[in-house]
């Protein structure tokens, strides 16, 4: 195990409602990165937060924001959910944002219907 | 546009086969090139990583080639077993980060016994 856990497991929304996902991340890792992985994709980084704050961004909208605790715990909201969203939404954490492995948790299957 | 392109989409070897896995980029600003191994139900885990600095490393039965003037690499892994089986991605990043991550698209890897 990774020592970094999310919840929920399984989420299902509607279009057009607002989502929270959540992950715990390792003690003492200050970054997180989450990344949205479609079914038989790979994942695709969304953004990173180091020391809680955004550390880089990947292509995706405004509607895609996140929060990093000082606890090692973070959140990525979507808000104004689209059909396309339905993905396995992945956070990572590690030490620092520069040369250390990034651990991943199981992550959330988002269906949005 | 697909940073970096991973083939084949799937590969099915027999027991104590060697697998090989190719995966290619664009960016020539990337300088680090880690392979991902995800199990169903689980998140990537990194499996083996590179710096353009080496054209070849090795980790047990675990191999990763390095083309800098093709910007080409491959996985090989020898003595294939059944516990091999996953779905592996080739990634790349650059500025050393070893957590924004541009992944491939994967190969689905099936050994039989």
């Amino acid at each position: 195990e990774t020592g970094v856990t999310q919840s929920p497991t399984h989420l299902i929304k509607t279009r057009g409602q607002q989502v929270t996902l959540r992950c715990s991340s390792q003690s003492g890792h200050n970054t997180v990165s989450w990344y949205q992985q479609a079914l038989g994709q790979g994942p695709q980084f969304i953004f990173q937060y180091y020391r809680e704050e955004e550390n880089g961004r990947g292509n995706f909208p405004p509607r895609f924001s996140g929060l990093q605790f000082p606890n090692y715990s973070s959140e990525l909201n979507v808000n104004a959910l689209e059909l396309d969203d339905s993905a396995l939404y992945l956070c990572a954490s590690s030490l620092d944002f520069s040369t250390d492995t990034q651990y991943f948790g199981p992550g959330t299957r988002l269906t949005v219907l | 546009q697909q940073q970096v392109k991973q083939s084949p989409q799937s590969l099915i070897v027999q027991k104590g086969g060697i697998s090989i896995i190719n995966c290619a980029y664009e960016n020539t600003a990337f300088d680090y090139f880690p392979w991902y191994q995800q199990f169903p139900g689980k998140g990537p885990a990194l499996l083996i990583a590179i710096r353009p600095d080496v054209s070849e490393k090795k980790e047990g039965r675990f191999t990763i080639s390095f083309n800098k003037s093709a910007k080409q690499f491959s996985l090989h892994i020898m003595d294939s077993q059944p516990g091999d089986s996953a779905t592996y991605f080739c990634a790349a990043s650059k500025d050393s980060s070893a957590s924004k991550i541009i992944f491939g698209s994967g190969t689905r890897l099936s050994i039989r016994p």
